[in-house]
């Protein structure tokens, strides 16, 4: 089973709108990290928010909130007030095991494209 | 912040030959270091972690001999992809965890290598 599942390959949404990415995980760790990053066109993958698997707040950084439901496995990304650089590739992922040694596990990613 | 550099960020190679690409955290100690490989349009894929001071570890799949990883220090990675052919195109990323690290704190990523065999 994927242990991180997009399901949207591509959203669009107009700018200065809002608009929610999906990603759902499975893990059997009580202790794990969610992820989301930013892949524009030239490559390079920027960090965007995290969520650790005990916070009880949902993450917030600035325009960017996730949208933390335990019960449910799910971590979607809620962008407000769209902007045209907001268009790339987005990626949910999620950290396993002992902090200091492991990788993530990436979801296929969703491509947004915001139009004008 | 914390940042990764990796070098370089372009190359055309002809099929046959060599190819390093380096991948240093330059100001903090990374004993961790992955390597990804992403297709267009496609997820990271990881193809293996880099231990400072001994062998990788490679995942299913990934060749060993043909995608040859050296973590020499605590702050340099290198990943030679040796006899290149075409279908060795791609783009490739590296990633540092911090030797301190907390569980709130993300990976640390090189902005890739776009590679071309021809």
């Amino acid at each position: 089973a994927q242990k991180i599942t997009q399901t949207q390959p591509g959203m669009f949404v107009q700018e200065k709108e809002a608009v929610t990415l999906d990603c759902t995980y499975d893990t059997s760790d009580q202790s794990y990290g969610l992820f989301w990053y930013k892949q524009p066109s030239s490559g390079e993958m920027i960090f965007l928010i995290y969520q650790g698997s005990y916070d009880e707040q949902n993450a917030t950084e600035g325009r960017y909130s996730l949208n933390f439901q335990k019960a449910r496995k799910s971590a979607n990304l809620v962008i407000s007030a769209s902007q045209l650089g907001d268009s790339a590739m987005y990626f949910c992922a999620m950290r396993e095991g002992p902090w200091g040694y492991s990788t993530l596990t990436f979801g296929k990613g969703t491509m947004l494209l915001v139009s004008p | 912040g914390a940042v990764v550099s990796q070098h370089p960020s372009r190359v055309i190679c002809k099929s046959g030959t060599s190819v390093k690409i380096e991948c240093r955290s330059l100001d903090f100690q990374a004993t961790t270091m992955f390597w990804y490989r992403q297709f267009p349009k496609q997820s990271l894929m990881l193809m293996a972690t880099s231990n400072e001071g001994s062998k990788a570890t490679y995942e299913q799949g990934v060749e060993k001999d043909k995608f040859l990883i050296n973590h020499a220090s605590l702050t340099l990675s290198t990943l030679t992809v040796t006899s290149a052919h075409p279908e060795d195109s791609s783009f490739y990323i590296c990633s540092a965890i911090e030797a301190r690290t907390s569980g709130g704190s993300p990976l640390h990523f090189g902005n890739g290598t776009r590679l071309t065999v021809t």
